[in-house]
């Protein structure tokens, strides 16, 4: 089946730094990848619709210019957070639609965050 | 736009005993549902979906969940726990098209021994 391939899975990094989260395909293209972050004992919110080649569509509520988007290639989204501060804490998710045609989703494993 | 509602952010159950996780939803358009399980630190496996057809759906583990569109609910359903069973589990919808989902707020699940 289709897998999502998330990295790092935990990253710590000092407040007011910046920090990059890969999300990639393998085997398949994915020309629309989304991002959510999910908090403690909390369910997933989605972020934003990352495609391919176009700028990221950002849930309401959700600053763009602290979780930047790219999706360079077809089998590549990256989410970078910006100026972190500890409040930025969390667990992010990337997922990818299903190839061919099928509706499904598959999820990376994700990459918890931890900002100090 | 759409929602989910689970009802029940913890649910106990005995080992053997039957498991049932309440879904209910809201949409704007007919719905593309999913149940999906989480361990900790991890991503989200997917248990079943349903899309269109069968309002029955038989997924992994044996899971299955019925789509009644009169109740707006898609509840998950097992006939005997297993202890592996214990997680989180969470229920999403869709539109379909470019969207993504939209999650309930997960349901716990214990399995006593």
């Amino acid at each position: 089946g289709a897998v999502v391939s998330q990295h790092p899975s935990r990253v710590i990094c000092k407040s007011g730094t910046s920090v990059k989260i890969e999300c990639r395909s393998l085997d398949f293209q994915a020309t629309t990848m989304f991002w959510y972050r999910q908090f403690p004992k909390k369910s997933l919110m989605l972020m934003a619709t990352s495609n391919e080649g176009s700028k990221a569509t950002y849930e309401q509520g959700v600053e763009k210019d602290k979780f930047l988007i790219n999706h360079a290639s077809l089998t590549l989204s990256t989410l970078t957070v910006t100026s972190a501060h500890p409040e930025d804490s969390s667990f992010y998710i990337c997922s990818a639609r299903d190839p061919g045609g099928g509706l499904g989703y598959t999820f990376g494993s994700g990459t918890r965050l931890t900002v100090v | 736009a759409q929602s989910v509602t689970q009802l029940g952010s913890h649910v106990s159950v005995s080992e053997g005993a039957l498991v049932l996780l309440r879904c209910n939803y809201s949409s704007s358009v007919p719905p593309y549902l999913f149940w999906y399980v989480q361990y900790p630190n991890q991503g989200l496996q997917l248990l079943l979906k349903y899309t269109t057809g069968a309002t029955l759906v038989k997924g992994i583990n044996g899971f299955e969940a019925e789509f009644k569109k009169s109740e707006t609910s898609f509840h998950l359903t097992k006939p005997s726990a297993h202890m592996s069973d214990a997680a989180e589990y969470f229920c999403a919808v869709t539109g379909g098209g470019a969207d993504g989902l939209t999650f309930g707020k997960g349901t716990h699940l214990i399995i006593q021994p």
